[in-house]
């Protein structure tokens, strides 16, 4: 069984300040993933990576960046958090390897954020 | 953007309903995931339907993939308490590589003792 954790799990900031939520993952998966669940929006993709240094934007990208310097750690950052940007956050794993294989993925227990 | 419609979007039946939750797209998947989420938790897998008119078994959970492969069916037969929560379809494009998935909005179960 693939072991993701993600940290912190609750935090509240205020608005205009920098946050980082960090994603741990005790093996070597290739495909990472950072999304945002909203009421009514269900899971939204932010940004994915696809190795070390190798990152890509989601459909929600904006005012988020992401940083994979290790193969275990994928960390997400709101350099100046808003308030639309209070959610919970899922960092996950690709746990299916392989050119042929499917898109299942593995999902960290969330980050829930509130942003004042 | 391509949509995932999921309904319905709320269920609260007796234990010991039968009951069918749908995902609908006008896009054609390579392949289609369920999950299930729990209060606090993150989506679990529970199932990957791949051909089209493909029908997957897990105990008392019948998952279909529409024959076009653009909608996908999760029958629950005699539910449980245990199976309340959050279910989730997510569709995904391409094979290998990156593959643009897209999660439906959710269907919130609930089953009553």
């Amino acid at each position: 069984d693939a072991g993701i954790t993600q940290s912190p799990r609750h935090k509240v900031t205020e608005t205009g300040t920098p946050v980082t939520l960090r994603c741990h993952q005790t093996e070597n998966h290739r495909y990472m993933y950072w999304y945002r669940q909203d009421p009514g929006h269900g899971l939204r993709l932010i940004h994915y990576s696809y190795g070390v240094k190798d990152t890509d934007k989601g459909e929600v990208s904006d005012g988020y960046s992401v940083s994979r310097s290790k193969t275990e750690d994928f960390l997400l950052t709101l350099e100046s958090a808003t308030s639309s940007q209070t959610s919970v956050y899922f960092c996950a794993i690709r746990t299916s390897g392989g050119d042929s294989s499917y898109n299942e993925q593995f999902f960290g227990p969330g980050t829930r954020l509130t942003v004042l | 953007t391509q949509l995932l419609e999921q309904s319905p979007q709320f269920l609260s039946i007796q234990e010991g309903e039968n009951l069918t939750v749908y995902c609908n797209s006008s896009s054609v998947f390579s392949s289609l995931q369920w999950y299930r989420q729990e209060p606090g938790e993150g989506p679990v897998l529970l199932v990957t339907v791949v051909t089209g008119g493909e029908v997957k078994k897990l105990k008392r959970l019948t998952f279909q993939f529409g024959d076009a492969r653009k909608d996908s069916s999760l029958h629950i037969t005699a539910a449980q308490p245990g199976d309340t929560g959050l279910y989730l379809c997510a569709g995904a494009i391409g094979f290998g590589g990156y593959q643009k998935v897209t999660f439906g909005t959710g269907t919130k179960l609930q089953v009553i003792p």
